[in-house]
């Protein structure tokens, strides 16, 4: 069965930083492009960035670009966001997904809460 | 403001038959990029219910379809259920913006 369990989540000042972490099983996580997406309370869906299968190629919307940084680590089958200068609009849901074009399966995901 | 344009709300009676329309642009749906759907039900994390556009994953009731024609994809829900009561958003590329884009999501309610 494919999981994806997200953690790192919690409470942090704006201007603070975070890193989150998703543990990947059930799949040959090196072979597949992953993506995070959040949630913001009661709002859409966004797509934050991208990263291939070696770490060589990563993609960011501009909302983050500068600030977030996504990586990976296939030996450990995790993959990483890590978050700088958050800001209350961070506030959200941050959800690791498998990339295939699409995103299966979701997780639980975790919370970000930017706040002072 | 969504890249992909979705009606906020859509509503039917149970049996009835609706669909869910995605507006994009020349950059993603009309640039051939697929277009993928998820279902998020209140408190719950999404799930996809059409990818590629067209295919339903293992599990998806054959009453949920998907359709996509030049800049537009369409979610055709038919035999309304009160279960299908949840948030419906598309997901396509946009080679402008060198990333996945959303629409900004539909609220189903069965009446």
């Amino acid at each position: 069965e494919v999981q994806l369990v997200e953690s790192g989540g919690g409470l942090v000042q704006p201007g603070g930083s975070l890193r989150l972490s998703c543990e990947n099983s059930g799949f040959t996580f090196s072979t597949y492009w992953m993506s995070w997406v959040r949630q913001a309370p009661g709002k859409g869906l966004q797509w934050l960035a991208n990263i291939n299968q070696d770490g060589s190629d990563k993609n960011y919307v501009d909302s983050v670009k500068g600030r977030f940084t996504i990586s990976r680590d296939n030996a450990k089958n995790s993959l990483y966001l890590q978050m700088s200068s958050l800001r209350v609009e961070d506030t959200a849901v941050y959800y690791c997904l498998r990339d295939n074009d699409w995103f299966d399966p979701w997780g639980q995901g975790t919370l970000v809460t930017v706040s002072s | 403001q969504s890249v992909l344009t979705q009606p906020p709300s859509v509503s039917g009676a149970p049996g009835q038959r609706v669909t869910i329309a995605c507006t994009g642009t020349s950059s993603n749906i009309g640039a051939d990029y697929d277009v993928h759907w998820y279902q998020q039900i209140p408190g719950a994390a999404p799930r996809l219910l059409i990818y590629g556009s067209f295919n339903r994953p293992s599990g998806v009731p054959d009453r949920f379809s998907g359709s996509k024609s030049d800049t537009s994809a369409s979610l055709a829900i038919t035999g309304l259920q009160a279960e299908d009561e949840a948030d419906y958003y598309c997901q396509s590329y946009d080679s402008d913006l060198s990333g996945s884009i959303f629409g900004g999501g539909t609220k189903l309610t069965v009446l």
